[in-house]
């Protein structure tokens, strides 16, 4: 079964460094989705793209977040530089593309971010 | 933007039990779905479910769209069952908008 992969699972930083998570959607999916998640709440959208465009990136600290997807396949979320705050999960989505079931979103397992 | 309210917040059933969750939502969504988060952080599908019913062994889910909430039934629950469960909405726009997640423990 086809599955979001996402790496490195875990990761520790320190304050001020540099990180970067790496997501590749299912295969075909053309709208990929960056999301955070604090402990004890429900994931926030940072970024979504349609194919290699951003289509929202308002909630996107964009001062230290940055995101691509060059060639409309895989994606990289950078943060420089990391900050206390920033500890959380960061989970990467994919669907297929607009309306109906194809609006479907898929999860990958995230990467856990611990910033001390 | 939409709201999405979970209830109950937590739950503690013994196994065997069922169980119901609910979301109510603030406005028209051409998508629902339901997760699973497991214990590793994991968000698994549970249902797709705009409108209507739907059925997965133990779990049904119904969405009464013109109501503004959606159901989730947990029959003869087990240990496994454990995590948090999320509701999630979208409109036009793609993204989904997650509610508060409901905390269900399942004793043994």
């Amino acid at each position: 079964e086809a599955e979001v992969a996402q790496s490195p699972r875990y990761k520790i930083t320190e304050k001020s460094q540099a990180v970067a998570f790496w997501c590749d959607p299912i295969s075909g999916h053309a709208t990929l989705y960056w999301y955070r998640q604090i402990l004890g709440q429900g994931p926030e959208l940072l970024v979504q793209f349609q194919d290699e465009s951003v289509v929202d990136d308002s909630q996107l600290p964009k001062d230290r977040f940055s995101a691509e997807r060059l060639k409309g396949v895989d994606s990289t979320l950078k943060i420089q530089p990391a900050e206390l705050g920033d500890s959380a999960m960061y989970l990467c989505a994919s669907s297929p593309g607009q309306g109906g079931a194809k609006n479907i979103q898929y999860f990958g397992a995230g990467t856990r971010l611990s910033v001390l | 933007g939409i709201q999405v309210e979970q209830s109950p917040p937590d739950l503690i059933l013994q196994e065997g039990a069922n169980s119901t969750l609910r979301c109510n939502f603030s406005d028209s969504v051409n998508n629902l779905q339901w997760f699973h988060q497991n214990p590793w952080g994991q968000l698994i599908n549970l249902f797709y479910i705009p409108s209507g019913t739907k059925q997965n062994g133990r779990l049904s889910a119904t969405t009464v769209a013109t109501e503004r909430y959606s159901l989730l039934y947990i029959s003869s629950s087990q240990t496994t069952d454990s995590g948090v469960y999320f509701c999630a909405v979208s409109s036009n726009t793609g993204k989904l908008i997650f509610g508060q997640g409901t905390t269900l423990q399942v004793k043994p």
